[in-house]
């Protein structure tokens, strides 16, 4: 099993400015997965991040709003930037099980609040 | 239409009841089919995971697969207070690492 840890674990910001929330992975892995959770909401994929190459974005997310960056195998970073209160949310990263299935290992989460 | 489904809840039983909790899909590829576990402030934790149809059974927990339906549930048997969580049914079609959540069920387990 993969063991992941997010920092920070949540944090108030004030609409407006931007916050970049981390990703860290025991083990290598090829791809890591970006979500996002609303409040009483499902999880919706944001983009997948490829260790060497750019992220690839989901429907109705682009770069400029939420850039991403992989530098290694083991590491992440997802920016919201530009907050506003419509982008309260629980920001989880996840990473595919071993073997390749659809199935997913995820971090704790980032709860974030805008003002 | 969403391409998933889930029963809404919240969802309240007495410790030792059996619960169900289901998901309709409307996606006929979807092949994979998952339930996670999401305790409060806590990310999504891997429950059971179904390749195709059938059953499958892992302690308490039995999850099934009804393509022809494109419908899945699962059960909880001897339901107990740590159940109380939200339950996420997610599918995907291919092998890709892309999968579709329903909303999630709150189930709590009273004692």
């Amino acid at each position: 099993s993969a063991v992941i840890s997010q920092k920070p674990s949540r944090d108030i910001c004030q609409r407006g400015t931007s916050l970049t929330i981390q990703c860290q992975v025991d083990s290598q892995v090829t791809m890591m997965f970006w979500y996002r959770q609303q409040p009483g909401q499902s999880l919706t994929l944001i983009a997948t991040a490829n260790q060497g190459s750019e992220a690839t974005y989901e429907s109705g997310f682009v770069i400029d709003k939420f850039p991403i960056s992989r530098p290694n195998l083991t590491f992440s970073t997802l920016t919201v930037s530009n907050m506003s209160p419509e982008d309260s949310s629980i920001y989880l990263c996840s990473v595919p099980l071993a073997g390749g299935t659809d199935t997913q290992y995820f971090g704790p989460g980032t709860r974030l609040t805008v003002l | 239409q969403k391409e998933v489904e889930q029963d809404p809840g919240p969802l309240s039983v007495p410790e030792g009841a059996i619960v169900s909790l289901n998901c309709t899909y409307s996606n006929s590829a979807f092949q994979y089919f998952m339930w996670y576990r999401q305790y409060s402030r806590k990310g999504p934790e891997l429950l059971m995971y179904t390749y195709s149809s059938g059953n499958k059974e892992d302690g308490r927990f039995t999850a099934q697969v009804d393509k022809s339906s494109k419908y899945i549930s699962l059960f909880i048997r001897d339901s107990q207070p740590s159940d109380s969580a939200t339950y996420l049914c997610a599918m995907a079609s291919t092998n890709a690492g892309k999968s579709t959540f329903g909303d999630g069920t709150t189930l709590t387990v009273k004692p």
